[in-house]
């Protein structure tokens, strides 16, 4: 079974310093690994996706992500916080099968950045 | 990617009654996805709309409450029926590209009295 696991549930940085967001997923076999970003009363973002390429991946808005089978983790990093950053994100890995395709999420990461 | 419009983009409900959302995607695309949302926490999938087939819901969720509609390849309807308090949520619909990204719409915030 796949699943996803966001092992931070808040996440709060000083603007200008590292983000790291944690995930690490489980698959059966090679997966497809999204990053989405909501911001507070907006939709959902596409921010990157692991589609089994280059492991990594580079995003909107500074981010990237590492994908790494021998550790399961999809984590998701930025070298320096803007206050604009502060929202929530989800790490969705991909369940295909057979024709019945759907997204599985993680329970999400808040980001807050303090001045 | 696609962009997607959703209507209402919110209501106040009463309990009883049934509320019919619309999602419009800007390009024909083979798959639909209906979400919900509940406030501050992660989404959960209540149905596949694959145009020309029945909805494919997930456990939990069945079609006599949420009845979905599929006319054509850019545009579905999710109905919320008999509404109660535990149906206030936000629903989101999306669509799958063919780079197999999903895009969302703005979602519409439910409340139900």
């Amino acid at each position: 079974a796949q699943s996803v696991t966001q092992l931070d549930s808040h996440v709060s940085v000083s603007e200008g310093t590292p983000v790291l967001l944690r995930c690490n997923y489980s698959s059966s076999y090679s997966p497809s690994l999204f990053w989405y970003v909501q911001h507070p009363n907006k939709g959902l973002q596409l921010l990157l996706k692991y589609t089994s390429a280059a492991t990594l991946v580079k995003g909107i808005n500074g981010f990237e992500a590492e994908f790494k089978k021998s550790e399961t983790s999809f984590h998701l990093t930025k070298p320096s916080a803007h206050m604009s950053d502060a929202a929530e994100y989800f790490c969705v890995v991909r369940l295909v099968a057979g024709n019945n395709r759907k997204l599985i999420w993680g329970l999400g990461t808040s980001l807050a950045v303090n001045p | 990617s696609a962009v997607i419009s959703q209507k209402p983009s919110r209501d106040i409900c009463q309990r009883g009654t049934s509320l019919t959302i619309q999602c419009q995607v800007d390009s024909q695309v083979t798959m639909m996805f209906w979400y919900r949302q509940q406030p501050g926490q992660s989404l959960t999938l209540i149905a596949t709309a694959n145009q020309g087939s029945e909805a494919t819901y997930e456990s939990g969720f069945v079609i006599d409450k949420f009845p979905i509609s599929r006319p054509n390849l850019t545009f579905s309807t999710l109905t919320v029926s008999n509404m109660s308090p535990e149906d206030s949520s936000i629903y989101l619909c999306s669509v799958e590209t063919a780079e197999d990204e999903q895009f969302f719409g703005p979602g519409t915030r439910l409340t139900v009295l």
